[in-house]
This record gives structure tokens, C-alpha cells and sequence, in this order.
């Protein structure tokens, strides 16, 4: 069975720009989940997904946004990019919500905002 | 609200000696924890996890982790440490709602051959 998946895995935009981060779960699963890492805030998290409805959200400012189709593949947007977003967005999905559902993480998109 | 401490961000062992990596948390409800590990340029992948039952939770790879409720504690050990164990570890903590996670800041361990 195929993992997470994330395109692109590399990212390169200037300030002021916007950017849109892809994520397949793995087949099955219908709960996807963003986190933003950095050296320095760690893991953090960003929104949660399941069946199509933002399930929960982090402490992220409204630049931050994502949806879910109904395949579970999943995006998240930033609107005008800032250099502190610079950061690896980690996509996990599970098959349901809930702790009691383990997490597959997938390799990561690095933004880098110059 | 929960949060997680992870102390120390870099834990060197030799090959062959006790890994031990602290975490501590902080939780106004039973929480659910969790220890996770990245290698680099991969995502994280689950260690262990502790739900309810016994406290004592054995993982992959030979780790363990002991959830001691007094002391707010969930520190991950092994017995003997391998090269392959060198990566960045994560405390991860949430509620038994699974509403959010709240994970540490990491710990790197090297292992010295």
C-alpha cells in the first residue's frame, strides 16, 4: 500500500506570494492532518480534515487555509507568504479522527520564502 | 490545555549503551502520549503509544517508554543503542478526545560508534 504522498517536495516563492500544498493519504484513510515544522516552534499543529470538514484548527493566522476533496486528498494554502513561513509542512492521515488512530506522516513539503 | 517538554535537543550515546530521551507533559486531562521518530528528509513515523492500561508501553526498534502519571513523565529508553537509532525523536501528547496533538520540540540522538 502506497504511503502518504506530498508534491511538490520542494519549494522556493518570494514574499507577498501564495502557495498551494498538495497531499495524498493513504487509501482508506479519510482523516488528513497539517503541521508546520521549524528548528525553532517544532511541530505545530495547523488543521485537521475529515470527510471533506475542517475538523479542527492550530493558532495559525486566516493566511493559512485548507480544504479536503472527496477522494481525502487534501490541500493547504498560504496566502501572502511571509519569510517566517519558511518551514517543512508535514501532511499525516489516519483512518479515522481521534488519538486512538495512528498517524502516517508523509516526507514533508520545504518552503522556503525569500 | 496540553504541552510537551522534551529535555535536552541533543542526546549523544555510544553504540551499545542505554538510550534514554526525557519528555514531560503537561495535561488538565488523562492525556494520550506518544513517541515518534524522523529520519532525515522522511516523516515522522510512530515509536509507541499510550493510551490507557498498562504503563509500560514496548514499541518498534526495541524502544519502550514508561507513563509514571506523579511525575508527568514519559521517557523513551533502550536497553542497547545501534547506529540506525540516530535520528530526531518527538514527544507528542493529546487529549483522549484526539481533538489535537501537541508535540515537543525533538531530540536528536547521535550514536557514537
Amino acid at each position: 500500500k502506497a504511503g502518504v504522498t506530498q508534491t511538490p517536495r520542494y519549494l522556493i516563492k518570494t514574499r507577498g506570494q501564495q502557495v498551494t500544498l498538495s497531499c495524498s493519504p493513504i487509501s482508506g484513510h479519510r482523516s488528513v492532518s497539517w503541521y508546520q515544522q521549524t528548528p525553532g516552534q517544532g511541530l505545530q499543529f495547523l488543521f485537521e480534515y475529515f470527510s471533506e470538514t475542517q475538523r479542527n484548527k492550530g493558532n495559525f493566522p486566516g493566511r493559512f487555509s485548507g480544504r479536503q476533496f472527496s477522494n481525502s486528498r487534501s490541500e493547504m494554502n498560504v496566502s501572502t507568504l511571509e519569510l517566517g513561513d519558511s518551514a517543512l509542512y508535514l501532511c499525516a492521515s489516519s483512518t479515522d479522527p481521534g488519538s486512538e488512530y495512528e498517524q502516517y506522516f508523509g516526507p514533508g513539503t520545504r518552503l522556503t520564502v525569500t | 490545555a496540553q504541552s510537551v517538554t522534551q529535555l535536552g535537543s541533543h542526546v549523544s550515546v555510544s553504540e551499545g549503551a542505554l538510550v534514554l530521551l526525557r519528555c514531560n507533559y503537561s495535561s488538565s486531562v488523562p492525556p494520550y502520549l506518544f513517541w515518534y521518530v524522523q529520519y532525515p528528509n522522511q516523516g515522522l513515523q510512530l515509536l509507541l503509544k499510550y493510551t490507557t492500561g498498562a504503563t509500560l508501553v514496548k514499541g518498534i526498534n526495541g524502544f519502550e517508554a514508561e507513563f509514571k502519571k506523579s511525575e508527568t513523565s514519559f521517557h523513551l529508553t533502550k536497553p542497547s543503542a545501534h547506529m540506525s537509532d540516530a535520528a530526531e525523536y518527538f514527544c507528542a501528547v493529546s487529549d483522549n478526545t484526539g481533538n489535537q496533538f501537541y508535540f515537543g520540540t525533538g531530540t536528536s540522538l547521535t550514536v557514537i560508534p
